[in-house]
């Protein structure tokens, strides 16, 4: 089975633009949660999708969105973005809520000057 | 408010040497502790995981200690190696909820 995926890998944006990062999760998995990695704090969580819906939501501005597609595929939307911004976001899928492991993609590292 | 605290943030040890980090967290309604592996440029990868009903899982050189009294779960490994060097995380989470992550461990394990 294909792992996860994400695209864009790498991007540049200034501040103010927004941004729209995808993950297409593994095949026959349902959840995908996002999460904002930068040093120091670790993983932060975003928000979970299932079935189209979002589940979960953590301690993120409105300015972070998400979405999710009928084939489980994911988008996340990022406005206004600030210099604090910068950071490695990662999609994990799991089959559902309440599967144990997670797996993740290898991230899109998001550069804002 | 960070749910799951690691420490070290970082260790260096010698090969052969035993690497332990180390996990606190207050949400006594937490289930599921899983470590997971980061190398660059790669998204974390679960490594092991334990469950409150046990005290100890093993699996090869990476076992898992858990102490429910404490609050506290940390990660062994035995005989480190050169490619063992990657950044480590705890996490934790309850009935299949959001996962919280510690803070990370960048482990370097010199020859």
């Amino acid at each position: 089975k294909a792992g996860v995926t994400q695209t864009p890998r790498y991007l540049i944006k200034t501040r103010g633009q927004q941004v729209t990062l995808s993950c297409s999760p593994i095949s026959g998995h349902r959840s995908v949660s996002w999460y904002q990695q930068t040093p120091g704090q670790g993983l932060q969580f975003l928000f979970e999708y299932f079935s189209e819906t979002q589940r979960n939501k953590g301690n993120f501005p409105g300015r972070f969105s998400g979405r999710q597609f009928s084939n489980s595929r994911s988008e996340m939307n990022v406005s206004t973005l600030e210099l604090g911004d910068s950071a490695l976001y990662l999609c994990a899928s799991r089959p559902g809520p309440g599967g144990e492991t997670q797996y993740f993609g290898p991230g899109t590292r998001l550069l804002v000057l | 408010q960070q749910q799951v605290k690691q420490s070290p943030q970082s260790l260096i040890v010698q090969k052969g040497g035993i690497s332990i980090i180390n996990c606190a967290y207050e949400n006594t309604a937490f289930d599921y502790f899983p470590w997971y592996q980061q190398f660059p440029g790669k998204g974390p990868a679960l490594l092991i995981a334990i469950r409150p009903d046990v005290s100890e899982k093993k699996e090869g050189r990476f076992t898992i200690s858990f102490n429910k009294s404490a609050k506290q779960f940390s990660l062994h490994i035995m005989d480190s190696q050169p490619g063992d060097s990657a950044t480590y995380f705890c996490a934790a989470s309850y009935s299949g909820n959001q996962f919280y992550f510690g803070t990370g461990t960048s482990l370097t394990v010199i020859p």
